[in-house]
């Protein structure tokens, strides 16, 4: 039962357009989500986080926006640079002392073309 | 500062061996996690340690795996007798005291990445 889903596996963006990776999630009760990206042969990097209080979240270049009554987030990048390709993993946690205890989507890839 | 280290980066043995992965947290995490992630499939929760308690263990697989933090300093995940399916990378993250943080952010390492064949 994969209760975070990233149903796109891969995402191709021109330099300088908007990059919108979706996240879809079934567990209610996760008090925050949070995105990270990851480069190959490195370990995942913590990017951008939302509490579900709240509906979004920006910074610099990066926002997180959050719909709970769809159960759903995205993660906006603008603009998309040839450095933002990696693959983006979606995350949620109960939060309190499981705050570490992260429940991951597949990942999306994304490539963003010069 | 270093960041989270893990060794080796790369372990291929065979099925029925024995490997054991190390990781170093960041000098004064008390928390340390294991993930697994099989196939490039999500990546998975395997357990939690709060200095050298084990707070979480629920995403541990079974019996074959054993982690220990012994002194709350770097931990180890000894995987034995490995099996075909253990195959995978295994990221060790930490972070600091729950107070500094309660959004989930975490310091990953690079990840030791296990073929069983």
């Amino acid at each position: 039962d994969q209760q975070v889903k990233q149903n796109s596996p891969s995402l191709s963006v021109q330099e300088g357009r908007i990059s919108i990776l979706n996240c879809d999630y079934t567990n209610s009760m996760f008090d925050y989500f949070l995105w990270y990206k990851k480069y190959p042969a490195e370990g995942p990097t913590f990017l951008i986080s939302i509490s579900s209080i709240k509906d979004k979240n920006e910074d610099g270049r990066f926002t997180v926006f959050l719909n709970k009554s769809a159960k759903h987030l995205s993660l906006h990048i603008v603009p998309s640079q040839p450095g933002d390709s990696a693959v983006y993993f979606c995350a949620a946690t109960f939060g309190g002392t499981s705050y570490g205890k992260l429940t991951f989507g597949q990942g999306t890839i994304l490539t963003v073309h010069p | 500062e270093a960041g989270v280290t893990q060794f080796p980066s790369h372990s291929v043995i065979e099925k029925g061996q024995t490997v054991t992965l190390r990781c170093d947290p960041i000098s004064g995490h008390d928390n340390l996690y294991w993930y697994r992630r099989v196939m490039g499939k999500e990546i998975k929760f395997l357990l939690h340690f709060v200095k050298e308690s084990k707070q979480d263990e629920s995403g541990m697989p079974n019996n074959r795996f054993l982690a220990e933090r012994t002194g709350g300093t770097y931990s180890t995940l000894k995987v034995q007798p490995a099996e075909l399916e253990d195959s995978g990378v295994y990221f060790c993250a930490s972070s600091p005291h729950r107070t500094y943080s309660n959004t989930g952010e975490l310091f990953f390492g690079e990840g030791s990445r296990l073929t069983v064949l």
